[in-house]
């Protein structure tokens, strides 16, 4: 199946800085990717729609400020998360979908701000 | 085996049976859903879907059921093993529409 691929996989940061996290589809090209957050033991919660060439979009209540996405290529979404603090601290999970196929996620990037 | 009628968090679950996990979705305008098996530390993996004209699909030791009249689906999981042990999403989205909304969660511990 098709593979999309996030890096890095686990990070720790320090406080008021900021960390990029990398989604790619590896074996397609992907107009549209999706970004994810995932608190313990909760569901994912779809933060932003990122579209290769134009601005994302975000769902409310999503500071566009706070998460940078930039989607320069169709086979790479990149989201930034700037001047990060301990409550920015979750899982973050990207998603590409092949045309007609289902959704395929990321590893996942598990951001520790401290 | 074991069942669960209404969604709940967590099942236990016997090494060797059946194993039902429900889940209750909200958009009636919804025409496809996915379940996905997401593993500790790892992003959500793809079982199995069904599209909104039929009322169940089978896969690989997997059955999927979907009961429209009440917004209902299941997924059924034959001879439970331990690598089945994860947590457990429905998703459900319009064909048209690329965004997934997902369900909350269900554990699924396998005792041995």
């Amino acid at each position: 199946g098709a593979v999309v691929s996030q890096h890095p996989s686990r990070v720790i940061c320090k406080s008021g800085t900021s960390v990029k996290i990398e989604c790619r589809s590896l074996d397609f090209q992907a107009t549209t990717m999706f970004w994810y957050r995932q608190f313990p033991k909760k569901s994912l919660m779809l933060m932003a729609t990122s579209n290769e060439g134009s601005k994302a979009t975000y769902e409310q209540g999503v500071e566009k400020d706070k998460f940078l996405i930039n989607h320069a290529s169709l086979t790479l979404s990149t989201l930034t998360v700037t001047s990060a603090h301990p409550e920015d601290s979750s899982f973050y999970i990207c998603s590409a979908s092949p045309p007609g196929v289902e959704a395929f996620f990321g590893q996942g990037t598990r951001l520790t701000v401290v | 085996g074991e069942s669960v009628g209404l969604h709940l968090p967590t099942l236990s679950v016997q090494e060797g049976d059946n194993s039902i996990i429900n889940c209750a979705y909200s958009n009636s305008a919804s025409d496809y859903f996915i379940w996905y098996k997401q593993e500790s530390g790892k992003g959500p993996q793809f079982i199995i879907d069904i599209r909104s004209n039929m009322d169940k699909r089978q896969g690989q030791r997997v059955t999927v059921l979907l009961n429209k009249t009440v917004k209902h689906l299941s997924l059924q999981i034959a001879a439970t093993q331990p690598g089945d042990s994860a947590v457990y999403f429905c998703a459900e989205k319009k064909s048209n529409d690329y965004k997934l909304s997902f369900g909350a969660g269900t554990t699924v511990t396998v005792r041995a």
